[in-house]
Order: C-alpha cells, then sequence, then structure tokens
C-alpha cells in the first residue's frame, strides 16, 4: 500500500521568505510522486513530479521538490514566496495504476 | 494547451435523485478517474477506469455509483440515488499513462439537498 504524510496542517510565512513544505510517502516500490495546488475554489494544479528521474525536480512558479530516498521523503520548496503562493498543497503519490494518493493537504499563508 | 474539461461547474439535486456528472478528459490519454472532496476534507479516490473498464475501485464507490465512456471522448459518472454525504467536489482527471502526472478539471460542485 502507498501512503504519503504532510507533517504540517498549516505553515505560516512572510513575503519573500523561504517556502518548506514537508512530505514523507511510503511506497512499496520506487514511487511517482507529484505537488499539486489548489486556490480556493479552484480545481488542482500540477507543480511538479517525480518520476525516477533527477531527484531534484523543478516546478512552476519557482517551486521545487528534492526525492529523498533515505529519508523517504518529497519536501517541497521556494526560496522566496509571494502572495499568489497562498493556497493548499497536497502531495501525491501514484500507483502503477496511475491511482493518485493524497495527503491531507498544507495549507500556506503568506503574510504581507 | 490541452485540459480536462467539467460539466457543469455547479449542480444542485435533491436527495435521491440521478445525477450524471459529465467530463471530457484530454484526448490522447488512456487512464481516467474520479475524485471526491467534501468540503474541508482530503482528496479522495473513487475509481479508475483503464481500456473500456473499471480498473480500481475504492470502498467509497458503491453500487449507487457507476462510470462510463459512452463515446470516444466523454467519462461520466453516475450517482443513482443521492444523498446528503454525497455533496462534495468532484474531480475527474486523466492521464497517458498510469504512473505519469494525472490531469484534474476543474470539479464539480454537487450538494444535495
Amino acid at each position: 500500500a502507498q501512503s504519503v504524510t504532510q507533517l504540517d496542517s498549516h505553515v505560516s510565512v512572510s513575503e519573500g521568505t523561504p517556502v518548506l513544505l514537508r512530505c514523507n510517502y511510503s511506497s512499496s516500490y520506487s514511487p511517482s510522486l507529484f505537488w499539486y495546488v489548489q486556490h480556493p475554489n479552484k480545481g488542482l494544479q500540477l507543480l511538479l513530479k517525480y518520476t525516477s528521474a533527477a531527484t531534484l525536480v523543478k516546478g512552476i512558479n519557482g517551486f521545487e521538490a528534492e526525492f529523498k530516498k533515505s529519508e523517504t521523503s518529497f519536501h517541497l520548496t521556494k526560496p522566496s514566496a509571494h502572495m499568489s503562493d497562498a493556497a493548499e498543497y497536497f502531495c501525491v503519490v501514484n500507483t502503477n495504476a496511475g491511482k493518485s494518493t493524497f495527503g491531507d493537504g498544507t495549507t500556506l499563508t503568506v503574510k504581507p | 494547451e490541452p485540459e480536462v474539461t467539467q460539466t457543469p461547474s455547479h449542480q444542485v439535486t435533491q436527495m435521491g435523485q440521478e445525477v450524471i456528472l459529465r467530463c471530457v478528459p484530454i484526448s490522447n490519454h488512456l487512464y481516467f478517474y474520479w475524485y471526491r472532496q467534501i468540503l474541508g476534507q482530503k482528496v479522495e479516490f473513487l475509481v479508475s477506469f483503464y481500456n473500456n473498464e473499471i480498473s480500481e475501485k475504492s470502498e467509497i464507490f458503491d453500487d449507487q455509483f457507476s462510470v462510463e465512456r459512452p463515446d470516444g471522448s466523454n467519462f461520466t459518472l453516475k450517482i443513482r440515488s443521492t444523498k446528503l454525504e454525497d455533496s462534495a467536489m468532484y474531480f475527474c482527471a486523466s492521464s497517458r499513462q498510469g504512473r505519469t502526472e494525472a490531469f484534474f478539471g476543474q470539479g464539480t460542485r454537487l450538494t444535495v439537498v
């Protein structure tokens, strides 16, 4: 069985400071991992993906994530938060058949 | 850029009525999914569909639910007799292969009254 655990339900940062959203995964084989963002009353937008290529993956809007097998982690980072980054972020792991298992989500608040 | 399209964006229905949620997946994708998100909760998997049949379904996807790909473009979710607890945002998604990223539609907000 596969699962993801998002370690923080809420993260609050000031505009211009770094963002770190933490995700640990559990998978019986090499996982496919993703981060999605959901703005209020909007759909789910793919930020970035890891599918067994480079361990440091770059996504849209300046976000990055690093796959660390030894730590079973896939944390999402951004050097400098922008007000528009305020949203709900989901860490997701896929099965080979494509089923996506979502974490509980992390609400990111950006203070001016 | 290709996208998954869902209609309607919002559906209100009376308890016990049947509803059909519609989705147009990305045209060259082979895997199709439905998820739901009850307000304030996590996104939950309902069902996956490949090669014209259900490949996996969750415990939520009971006999009240069904999916269909009636033609080459649409993918539908039918709830036979809606209950209050079916109120949620329903997301359709598609992917080219099983392990690749899924692209999600904007969702249909279903309200059962």
